[in-house]
């Protein structure tokens, strides 16, 4: 079945601790995305790429990076230096091109301890 | 850069009633409009999208959208609720930013509970 998977679902860290999200995707997308959903906050762009090797800051870019080393893969990073790294992560793609529909993941939840 | 307006947070509906969720942006070019529902415990999924055409578009499960482009709104609207269609309801905007690319901005979204 083609179609993005998260991974971990559920991820603990300790203050001080970077962690890495993955995310892979099998629809031969050009386009990934990265939004944090927080309550009442809806979702917000952190990250995203059109194409491998090349990404671009979204609104909240701070403390967080990524990678784009192959096409199906956008791996986040989200380091100590985020000061309110608790939240839902989701991962999206597109064909890209002329915009169009984000196919989401499932998502992944981070606490911070 | 746009930005997109939900009305309601939360809005509270008994089955068979009928309902219109707002949306408004701000983005002054061309813009490709969708709708997205997150069932409880699930991923977000496409309800409807507006590329083109005729502004009134239909989605999956009954609801439609009609794009008014003089007051920048998307509203929703289904004629009768069911319990099932109790989640959370995004808007979203899609423009171009630059350099090939297009950026999906989402509104804050409205949790809709229906009562059986």
């Amino acid at each position: 079945d083609g179609g993005i998977t998260q991974s971990p679902k559920y991820l603990f860290r300790k203050e001080g601790q970077n962690v890495t999200l993955s995310c892979e995707q099998n629809l031969n997308h050009d386009a990934m995305y990265w939004y944090r959903q927080d309550p009442g906050q809806g979702l917000r762009l952190i990250y995203y790429s059109q194409i491998v090797n090349d990404f671009q800051k979204g609104d909240i870019a701070e403390g967080y990076s990524v990678s784009r080393e192959k096409k199906e893969s956008f791996p986040l990073t989200v380091t100590s230096a985020q000061k309110n790294p608790t939240a839902f992560y989701l991962c999206a793609s597109s064909s890209g091109g002329g915009g169009g529909e984000l196919f989401f993941g499932e998502g992944s939840r981070l606490t911070v301890l | 850069a746009q930005s997109v307006s939900q009305h309601n947070h939360h809005v509270i509906l008994s089955e068979a009633a009928s309902l219109e969720l707002g949306c408004n942006y701000s983005y002054g070019g061309t813009v490709n409009l969708f709708w997205y529902v997150q069932y409880p415990g699930q991923h977000l999924q496409l309800l409807l999208k507006y590329f083109s055409g005729d502004p009134l578009v239909k989605g999956i499960k009954g609801f439609e959208a009609e794009f008014i482009k003089s007051k920048f709104s998307f509203n929703l609207r289904k004629p009768s609720v069911q319990w099932s269609d109790t989640a959370e309801y995004f808007c979203a905007v899609q423009a171009y930013s630059g350099a090939g690319s297009y950026q999906l901005t989402f509104g804050k979204g409205t949790k809709l509970s229906v009562i059986p």
